[in-house]
């Protein structure tokens, strides 16, 4: 039952800003939205996550909706090491575990 | 070095034998996961242990499975009468029990099962 609905894969230019949507219309008050990113070869690595607010750090800004029912991870200035699968996961505060889709695809192009 | 461990990297085997991974977690940290993962599909989830207790074993773990933590540190995960099937990216991750509860993940553990 999978809780995030993202696009399959998408590209985007060295140097700009990459904006990656997530759909999580069935969230509910308690449930976070992390985001990782998995590159080739490599486990998962957090990025960052949020509740309600929009958050920002040193990798990124999660910018989510008022509704909550969807949010944006934006790479401000990708570039070709940010090429990996990047998933966005919804799960219950005090939940241990995630619970991973299949994830954008994103290619970062010179 | 402050990040999870696994090993061996890679390990071919012929189907029927036995395999074992270990993983040694960030040394801080109480919980523990393993997850297994084939191509072009995110990891799913096989167990979770806080500290030295298995608290949850997903149904993916089959009675060929067995993982274990001693002493609350490193685990093992062993695969008996490997299958093909079992080939797979088996990744080990681990966390603080706090509120954030941030996984840390291992390069993991490629399988391949001829």
């Amino acid at each position: 039952d999978a809780k995030t609905t993202q696009p399959p894969s998408m590209d985007c230019a060295e140097g700009r800003a990459a904006n990656l949507p997530c759909n999580h219309s069935t969230i509910s008050g308690n449930e976070y939205v992390y985001w990782y990113r998995q590159i080739h070869s490599q486990g998962p690595q957090y990025i960052i996550h949020g509740l309600k607010n929009n958050e920002t750090n040193e990798m990124a800004s999660l910018i989510i909706t008022e509704d909550r029912k969807s949010s944006t991870l934006i790479l401000p200035h990708a570039t070709l090491r940010d090429t990996a699968v990047y998933y966005c996961i919804v799960r219950v505060r005090g939940d241990y575990k995630l619970s991973f889709g299949a994830g954008t695809t994103v290619t970062v192009r010179a | 070095d402050t990040g999870v461990s696994q090993d061996p990297r890679h390990k071919i085997t012929k189907r029927g034998q036995n395999v074992t991974f270990r993983c040694d977690p960030i040394s801080e940290h109480n919980r523990l996961y393993w997850y297994r993962q084939t191509l072009g599909q995110g990891p799913e989830f096989l167990t979770y242990f806080q500290n030295e207790a298995q608290l949850e074993k997903s149904r993916l773990l089959s009675d060929r499975f067995s993982a274990e933590r001693p002493k609350g540190s490193f685990s093992t995960l062993e695969i008996q009468r490997t299958e093909q099937g079992d080939s797979a990216m088996y990744l080990c991750a681990s966390s603080l029990n706090t509120g954030a509860n941030v996984l840390t993940f291992g390069a993991g553990s490629r399988l391949t099962v001829l």
